[in-house]
């Protein structure tokens, strides 16, 4: 079955810098868009990003565009987030989840998601 | 990118029904049959419950079941039960490959 492993996070300075990765298995990863999502403590999902199939196209909320990078290396079946420049409001879990859509799909919703990573940003 | 709007919480005694309410725009919920709810317990992952709408995915008790009138979709959990006790939220696509969340609602079983 699918099964997403998060990895990366930490404790970080704000204005620092931290690459998440999301193990993927048990299904063909090159073939699905890959979303990620964040939830601060204590508080609701929100949707960070998005990446189709084979990399061309990415997309992410407004709040972390020109900070936040999504990517993925289908060789290595692992998706990416590079947070650079973390503000305190940053500090969340993030995880990685499945996107149903097939490949000429624009994405359809997060489906499977991994357990999460915890990413706290203080000085 | 506004959040969906749910209520902060519900509550409901075991065997009865609820629903919970996820208000968007023309935008979003309005404009694509993309809603779907998740269902998270303390400290797990949130779970997929309902997708495009109104299926269910495989596993999920046919006690969940989702609908979508205007802007407005809904979740309704009959036959409480005790384990159902979580935050849901609800999520739409809003276009050009970007999504949005709901707030969030705490289902208290009385």
């Amino acid at each position: 079955q699918v099964q997403l492993v998060e990895s990366g996070g930490g404790v970080v300075q704000p204005g620092g810098s931290l690459r998440l990765s999301c193990a993927a298995s048990g299904f063909i990863f090159s073939s699905y868009g890959m979303h990620w999502v964040r939830q601060a403590p204590g508080k609701g999902l929100e949707w960070v990003a998005f990446i189709r199939f084979d990399g061309t196209d990415i997309y992410s909320v407004d709040s972390v565009k020109g900070r936040f990078a999504i990517s993925r290396d289908n060789s290595k079946n692992t998706l990416y987030l590079q947070l650079n420049s973390l503000r305190l409001e940053d500090t969340a879990v993030y995880y990685c989840a499945k996107d149903p859509g097939s490949r000429d799909s624009s994405g359809y919703y997060p489906g499977d998601w991994g357990q999460g990573t915890l990413v706290i940003v203080s000085s | 990118q506004s959040a969906l709007t749910q209520p902060a919480s519900v509550s409901g005694s075991p065997g009865q029904s609820i629903t919970i309410s996820c208000t968007g725009t023309s935008s979003d919920v309005g404009n694509y049959n993309l809603v779907s709810w998740y269902q998270q317990h303390p400290g797990k992952a949130p779970k997929l419950m309902i997708y495009e709408v109104s299926k269910r995915p495989s596993g999920v008790s046919n006690r969940f079941s989702g609908s979508k009138s205007g802007n407005t979709a809904s979740l309704t959990i009959s036959g409480l039960q005790a384990e159902d006790e979580a935050d849901y939220y609800c999520c739409s696509y809003a276009g050009s490959s970007t999504w949005v969340f709901g707030g969030g609602t705490k289902l208290t079983v009385l």
